[in-house]
């Protein structure tokens, strides 16, 4: 099936640093998600990117989806305690009638005050 | 709007008990799913139902059933819970186009002894 290698695992960052993390295919996408995971919490959607080369901003927060459409870039800007949690990818494929999601297995942000 | 609710949030079984999870959405969404999340990996689906009494296998059926009681609600039933069951498993509703984004809900943490 659909996999998304996401990339680092894990990073441990001072607070007001950048950060930078990705995210890959061996498939193309037609559309990349990016969710953000508090701890103990569901996934919240943060930026969803439809175009190739598309870059989205949401805050802090920008995302880039890749000329090829197999990658995807997450970037938070001065980062704060709040942004600790897991992110994640994901990507929409279409099966038996409806478009599932695939997501890479996360990065986990820690972030030291 | 509650969005996607679950319940319940927390349960502990043994093995070889049975028991059902339960979803429901107010966002008059067509398309739900079940994932489970286990630590170091991302969500992997479980059933979705692509619309109102259909239902398909994800990724990982295997010890599962589901039920679409109607638009709103979708459970998730462990027949015969083993210990591989404990996870945390995520409810999520889309209204069904490629460019629709997913809602989740908050999770139920189950733990099969």
């Amino acid at each position: 099936g659909q996999q998304l290698n996401q990339s680092p695992q894990s990073m441990f960052i001072q607070e007001g640093e950048d950060v930078s993390m990705n995210c890959t295919s061996s498939s193309i996408f037609n559309t990349w998600l990016w969710y953000k995971q508090d701890p103990g919490e569901g996934p919240v959607l943060l930026i969803a990117l439809y175009k190739a080369g598309e870059l989205t901003s949401n805050g802090r927060l920008t995302a880039q989806f890749g000329i090829t459409r197999k990658d995807s870039f997450l970037n938070i800007s001065a980062s704060i305690p709040s942004d600790v949690g897991i992110y994640f990818c994901a990507g929409p494929f279409s099966g038996a009638g409806s478009y599932q999601l695939t997501f890479g297995k996360g990065t986990k942000l820690s972030v030291i005050p | 709007n509650a969005g996607v609710t679950q319940t319940p949030k927390f349960q502990v079984l043994k093995t070889g008990q049975s028991m059902t999870l339960q979803c429901a959405q107010d966002m008059n969404h067509n398309s739900m799913y079940w994932y489970r999340q286990d630590p170091g990996m991302g969500l992997r689906l479980i059933y979705y139902s692509a619309s109102e009494g259909t239902t398909d296998k994800g990724e990982v059926p295997n010890g599962y059933n589901v039920s679409r009681l109607n638009k709103r609600e979708f459970s998730l039933r462990l027949e015969s819970a083993a210990p591989s069951q404990t996870s945390v498993y995520f409810c999520g509703s889309t209204r069904g186009g490629p460019q629709e984004t997913q809602y989740f809900g908050p999770g139920t943490r189950l733990l099969v002894l």
